[in-house]
């Protein structure tokens, strides 16, 4: 799998859009990009994922540029319960359950009032 | 939506002891399961593929006889830490996907195993 890289850290205002980049630029042509957060001591939470159109759903967005090569995860309006880890992990989707997730170091999103 | 339950949520054990960890697909078949282990203020590594009906599949320096993995029907997977010590002290959590399924993987909520 395409090794991901991600800022460390990052910090939000509440209620404004938190963007999360990320930069995958190995990814091949049937890789995926996935999108999983972590709150702390909690199991991680799957966001969304994509493979070259831009994505929506009730949690966020995600905007994968034209060369597929880095990819920025949104989230509208950041609250409180939004600050966790973010993981971005580019794997292969062929629709199997036996492909493994690998994840990187995250970002850590805080979310300040 | 997809729901993974891990059980227990945490546990304390003697060094010494062997601890099982339960990992059930609720609502939706599993053939593939994963454990992971976590330590504190790291990221999720991998330790192990559960495979219904067969053998696991362990990650490079994982040892397989130390952390027993079964994996006896569609929905549940159990990870069980032989002769722990307090080095094995961490957060294991298992995930798994739906067969055929083309979203996402779904995790459970983690077990924090303490050993004193």
């Amino acid at each position: 799998d395409a090794k991901t890289t991600q800022p460390p850290s990052m910090d939000c205002a509440e209620g404004r859009a938190a963007n999360l980049p990320c930069n995958h630029s190995t990814i091949s042509g049937n890789e995926y990009v996935y999108w999983y957060r972590q709150i702390h001591s909690q199991g991680p939470q799957y966001i969304i994922h994509g493979l070259k159109n831009n994505e929506t759903n009730e949690m966020a967005s995600l905007i994968i540029t034209e060369d597929r090569k880095s990819s920025t995860l949104i989230l509208p309006h950041a609250t409180l319960r939004d600050t966790a880890v973010y993981y971005c992990i580019v794997r292969f989707n062929s629709g199997g359950s036996n492909y493994k997730l690998t994840f990187g170091k995250g970002t850590l999103l805080t979310v300040n009032p | 939506g997809a729901v993974v339950s891990q059980h227990p949520s945490w546990v304390i054990c003697k060094s010494g002891t062997s601890v099982k960890i339960e990992c059930r697909s609720l609502d939706f078949q599993a053939t593939t399961m994963f454990w992971y282990r976590q330590f504190p203020k790291q990221s999720l590594m991998l330790m192990a593929t559960s495979n219904e009906g067969s053998k696991a599949t362990y990650e490079q320096g994982v040892e397989k006889d130390k952390f027993l993995i079964n994996h006896a029907s569609l929905t549940l997977s159990t990870l069980t830490v032989t002769s722990a010590h307090p080095e094995d002290s961490s957060f294991y959590i298992c995930s798994a996907r739906e067969t055929g399924g083309g979203g996402g993987y779904t995790f459970g909520s983690g077990t924090r195993l303490t050993v004193v």
